[in-house]
């Protein structure tokens, strides 16, 4: 089946404290991209990756780290979490680029207390 | 669920009734547009695209009509059915820019049986 996972869906963790969270694609998709989903607001871009190696900012990259080693996988990193990182994550791959519909994972629940 | 429709306009339709949701872009440079649906606990899961160079798009029980002179872009839903109760979000994409889409706040579509 065609689909984008994510792990954890759900992380409780406190402010200061590294975590990841993964994201993987089994689409051969060449974009992938991670975003923020918090009550009122539209979803708002992380971070973007037009393929291997080549990854960009996008509206809201602060505190955010990614990395794309490999076409399948676009990990999410938080180095120090905040309080203000509390929200719901989505990763999302397409086959071109964001210009694209994207397919989007199952979301991650995260709270830094 | 997931606390994405709070603070959302709703529109409440009843079961059989035809829906239209609405939704004003802010960049006249955008040329592609995608609505999205997306249930509770769920990621958002495209429904149906079009690009600047139509007005008009039909897929199954779904059109999109798009207006660039007033910059607005309406998804209509006919027979809807209580399956189709969801927030409904459009995304807004300049394909010549960055490719990074602006997402809309949403609309929490209620289906009455």
């Amino acid at each position: 089946e065609a689909q984008v996972t994510q792990n954890p869906r759900y992380l409780i963790t406190v402010t200061g404290k590294k975590l990841t969270v993964t994201c993987s694609q089994n689409m051969n998709h060449e974009y992938m991209s991670w975003y923020r989903q918090d009550p009122g607001l539209g979803l708002r871009q992380i971070y973007y990756s037009m393929n291997v190696e080549v990854t960009d900012k996008g509206d809201v990259p602060e505190g955010y780290k990614v990395s794309r080693k490999e076409k399948r996988n676009f990990p999410l990193i938080l180095e120090s979490p905040s309080p203000n990182q509390t929200s719901l994550y989505f990763c999302a791959s397409s086959p071109r680029d964001g210009a694209y519909e994207q397919y989007f994972g199952p979301g991650t629940r995260l709270t830094v207390t | 669920g997931e606390s994405v429709g709070l603070h959302l306009p709703t529109l409440s339709v009843q079961e059989g009734d035809n829906s239209i949701i609405n939704c004003a872009y802010s960049n006249s440079a955008s040329d592609y547009f995608i609505w999205y649906k997306q249930e509770s606990g769920k990621g958002p899961q495209f429904i149906i695209d079009i690009r600047s160079n139509m007005d008009k798009r039909q897929g199954q029980r779904v059109t999109v009509l798009l207006n660039k002179t007033v910059k607005h872009l309406s998804l209509q839903i006919a027979a809807t059915q209580p399956g189709d109760s969801a927030v409904y979000f459009c995304a807004e994409i300049a394909s010549g820019g960055s490719y990074i889409p602006t997402f809309g706040r949403g609309t929490s579509l209620i289906v009455h049986p």
